[in-house]
């Protein structure tokens, strides 16, 4: 199976503008979170959608949405960007650990975001 | 809100030498997973543990859970090079579904 794809890698962004990223789960998969890594906060969740419902949501200022396609497709929006985004995003793929009843993740290759 | 805290931050071990990282979260969880990252790149998942006291190895790899559910660790024999990376510990609540709450992470290096 290909595994979680993320596009685009790198962005460059000005302070002020909007961005939207991208994330593709493993084919199959219905749960797609996301989490921002920054080397002062580490990784953080943003939210997680399934079934194109979101269904968890992390401490993130509203200007962090996201949302999920009929396909599992999965994108964020970043609106009003501060120099504090910058970060590596990851999305995660979810999938249920064998026989435990719970869940282990994939995680893309992430897109790097700098605001300048 | 839940915490999860990790220590140490970076550990530089000379090749062949043990290596072990603490997971300890405020509150009790439902399970704890433990990634790997590479430097630039991506979080790759480990292993899972769910029973309390649950040690779990992988080779080199030893992964233990403890009896209240509140830490965890991760112990690597007689490292080598391709073990270098930051080791993430990550758990899960009750009734928080999928999501996970990381620690910050201990960052191996292993001279050779």
């Amino acid at each position: 199976k290909a595994g979680v794809t993320q596009t685009p890698r790198y962005l460059i962004k000005t302070r002020g503008q909007q961005v939207t990223l991208s994330c593709s789960p493993i084919s199959g998969h219905r749960s797609v979170s996301w989490y921002q890594q920054t080397p002062g906060q580490g990784l953080q969740f943003l939210f997680e959608y399934f079934s194109e419902t979101q269904r968890n949501k992390g401490n993130f200022p509203g200007r962090f949405s996201g949302r999920q396609f009929s396909n599992s497709r999965s994108e964020m929006n970043v609106s009003t960007l501060e120099l504090g985004d910058s970060a590596l995003y990851l999305c995660a793929s979810s999938w249920e650990v064998p026989g435990q009843g719970s869940y282990g993740y994939t995680f893309g290759s992430g897109t790097r975001l700098t605001v300048v | 809100g839940q915490q999860v805290m990790q220590i140490p931050q970076y550990q530089h071990v000379q090749e062949g030498e043990d290596f072990t990282t603490y997971c300890n979260s405020s509150t009790t969880l439902s399970n704890i997973q433990w990634y790997k990252q590479r430097p630039g790149g991506h979080p790759v998942f480990l292993i899972q543990l769910v029973k309390s006291g649950e040690v779990k190895k992988q080779k080199r790899l030893t992964f233990q859970f403890g009896e209240a559910k509140k830490n965890s660790s991760l112990h690597i024999t007689a490292t080598q090079t391709t073990d270098v990376g930051t080791y993430f510990c990550a758990g899960t609540i009750n009734n928080a579904g999928n999501m996970l709450t990381f620690g910050g992470g201990t960052r191996l290096m292993v001279k050779p």
